[in-house]
């Protein structure tokens, strides 16, 4: 089976932008769940989407939006960027509520 | 909420000595424990988990033990190779639908020493 797929693996923005990442998760795996890495906070929870439906949120502002899709995609959206949220997006994807398995990430850089 | 707590922050061992990674969490309805392997420049792999009705459990050179009691959990990594070098997470979450979180702790960077 093909692992999880995000999509952009690299990106650059500025200040005040937004972005969107994209999450595909293993094939069959209904779960998707985004985490933030960073040096300095390490892995931070973000959300988790079960059949189209965020059914948990971390302590993130409302800046940090996501949703996922009927084919269980997902992706995450990040509003009026800021120099801190500069970090390593992961997107992890599970057949059941636990085992998670993540993706590459996408590697966020606000200048 | 769940915290989890990792120590040390870093570990150095000879090739073929044992490693043994140790973690700390709060929340006693914690229920699943899964330990990840991260490389550069790339996510976290799933090496191995356990869950709270099991005290121990192996997979070849790795291995995880449980205690629910003093609410600490460890990796133990015997006959280290260079390639077990990396960055090791901690983590814990209760297997509970709506609550199904991880809470990681802070990484050990593990270096090998050839």
């Amino acid at each position: 089976k093909a692992g999880v797929t995000q999509t952009p693996r690299y990106l650059i923005k500025t200040r005040g932008q937004q972005v969107t990442l994209s999450c595909s998760p293993i094939s069959g795996h209904r779960s998707v769940s985004w985490y933030q890495q960073t040096p300095g906070q390490g892995l931070q929870f973000l959300f988790e989407y079960f059949s189209e439906t965020q059914r948990n949120k971390g302590n993130f502002p409302g800046r940090f939006s996501g949703r996922q899709f009927s084919n269980s995609r997902s992706e995450m959206n990040v509003s009026t960027l800021e120099l801190g949220d500069s970090a390593l997006y992961l997107c992890a994807s599970s057949p059941v509520t636990d085992t998670q398995y993540f993706g590459p990430g996408t590697r966020l850089t606000v200048l | 909420g769940e915290n989890v707590e990792q120590h040390p922050s870093t570990l150095s061992v000879q090739e073929g000595d044992s490693a043994v990674i140790k973690c700390t969490y709060s929340d006693s309805a914690s229920n699943y424990f899964p330990w990840y392997k991260q490389e550069l420049g790339k996510g976290p792999q799933l090496i191995i988990d356990i869950r709270s009705n099991v005290g121990e459990k192996k997979d070849q050179r790795i291995a995880v033990t449980l205690n629910k009691t003093a609410k600490h959990f460890s990796l133990h990594i015997t006959e280290t190779q260079p390639e077990d070098s990396a960055v090791y997470f901690c983590a814990a979450s209760t297997s509970a639908g709506a609550n199904s979180k991880l809470t990681f702790g802070k990484g050990i960077t593990l270096s090998v020493r050839p």
